[in-house]
């Protein structure tokens, strides 16, 4: 049972517009959201969190968002860039179970 | 680089062959997580640790076990490997144990069963 969905494998976007990754879950119980973004041969690096008590959170380029009733959430890049080129995962957690739950990624590539 | 190291960072062997991997977090992170990425899959959470303590356990198979030690590196043991158990496997780390925190990824071990 995957609990937390990223339903597009891939996207494409032009430098400079906006890229908008999204991830549905399903477990009403998980109530802290992160995203990460992968590079071939690394290791997932932290992006952007975002607690059920917000529905928005900004870190510069990166928005994330919220929607509890939908059980949604969105990771909006603006401006695109090349070097965001990448696979995103966005990832759940529940209080006290100590584990995040990954969706499969989205692998973006920015076109110059 | 994130802090979190982990060796190897190939491994090829046989089937029916065991297998251990090392992880050693940042300094001064105490909680260590193991997850399994097969091709096209997303992170599956095998294990965590606390402390020398296991704190929460997912999808991890029988054959699988993990330990963490006093000095807190941790090693994911994998045995009578199948060919299905080819994959990445990454270790994160994290200062606390809550969920509501940052983890920080390893570069993976490329684990190959031929």
């Amino acid at each position: 049972d995957q609990q937390v969905k990223q339903n597009s494998p891939s996207l494409s976007v032009q430098e400079g517009r906006i890229s908008i990754l999204n991830c549905d879950y399903t477990n009403s119980m998980f109530d802290y959201f992160l995203w990460y973004k992968k590079y071939p041969a690394e290791g997932p690096t932290f992006l952007i969190s975002i607690s059920s008590i917000k529905d928005k959170n900004e870190d510069g380029r990166f928005t994330v968002f919220l929607n509890k009733s939908a059980k949604h959430l969105s990771l909006h890049i603006v401006p695109s860039q090349p070097g965001d080129s990448a696979v995103y995962f966005c990832a759940a957690s529940a209080a006290g179970t100590y584990k995040y739950i990954f969706g499969t990624g989205t692998r973006l590539k920015v076109l110059a | 680089d994130s802090g979190v190291t982990q060796t190897p960072k190939h491994l090829i062997t046989a089937t029916g062959q065991r297998v251990t991997l090392r992880c050693s977090p940042r300094s001064g992170d105490l909680s260590v997580y193991w997850y399994q990425q097969s091709l096209d899959q997303g992170l599956q959470f095998l294990i965590q640790y606390y402390n020398g303590e296991e704190r929460a356990k997912g999808n991890i198979l029988e054959r699988f076990s993990a330990q963490q030690f006093p000095d807190l590196h941790s090693e994911l043991n994998l045995s009578s490997l199948e060919l299905g158990d080819s994959a990445l496997y990454f270790c994160a780390s994290s200062e606390r144990l809550g969920s509501y925190n940052e983890q920080f990824f390893g570069p993976g071990t490329r684990l190959t069963v031929l």
